[in-house]
């Protein structure tokens, strides 16, 4: 199985600054029709997930700005340009290239 | 609007089944991927299953396989996850979720426990 790596696993941010997450997978994850399909999400607590990003960089409709993805390959990244207070939750990767699809552990993002 | 509505959970003893039910509107059902996700009290996520728009192709997770049957019933709008022989390590929030997890639903808890 295709094995989704995290960090950091907490992530304290003040209001207003920029957060980043990491995801690193322990295969490529290009599939073999040419597509990168690793996701982001977000739940909030007590919510189910929300997609906020799919196919490495492309925005879910009703998605601010704010959010953006990046990467190729194996290592990817999820950036918060302004932190705001909507967006404490847990975040996770997830790649769909390979089966069974599979999570990252998560990223807890807070306020300090 | 996209919605899924998922039903069926509960409390069941070790080595049980139960089925759980997902309705789907607001999309052309039979033109989607749909799947089932599952997240324990407190952990992460976990895919459990999923089955191709007109049901042909299923594939499950190693730790359910042999336990647990997606299927769907398209004229319905339905998806459905049959799951025998519960464990302990069953007990989660299972949630549908069309394709590569584009829409969510509230979910829906199962207990296993004696």
């Amino acid at each position: 199985d295709v094995v989704m790596t995290q960090s950091p696993l907490s992530l304290p941010v003040t209001l207003g600054q920029p957060a980043s997450v990491s995801c690193r997978s322990s295969h490529s994850l290009v599939h073999s029709d040419g597509n990168t399909y690793l996701n982001w999400f977000q739940q909030r607590p007590g919510q189910s997930p929300r997609r906020l990003i799919y196919k490495v960089s492309n925005r879910d409709s009703g998605v601010p700005d704010r959010f953006s993805g990046s990467g190729s390959g194996t290592d990817f990244t999820l950036e918060i340009s302004r932190v705001e207070a909507e967006d404490v939750g847990v975040y996770y990767c997830m790649q769909g290239s390979h089966w069974p699809h599979t999570f990252g552990g998560g990223t807890k993002v807070e306020i300090k | 609007e996209v919605q899924l509505v998922e039903s069926g959970g509960g409390l069941v003893q070790p080595g049980g089944s139960l089925r759980l039910s997902c309705a789907g509107s607001g999309f052309t059902f039979n033109s989607y991927w749909m799947n089932w996700a599952r997240q324990a009290p407190g952990k992460g996520l976990e895919w459990v299953a999923i089955i191709r728009h007109d049901g042909s192709d299923k594939y499950y997770v190693d730790s359910v396989k042999g336990r647990f049957t997606i299927s769907r019933d398209n004229a319905k709008n339905s998806l459905y996850l049959q799951m025998n022989s519960l464990r302990a390590e069953d007990t989660a929030v299972y949630y549908c979720a069309r394709s590569l997890g584009a829409y969510w639903g509230q979910g829906t808890l199962v207990t296993v426990s004696s």
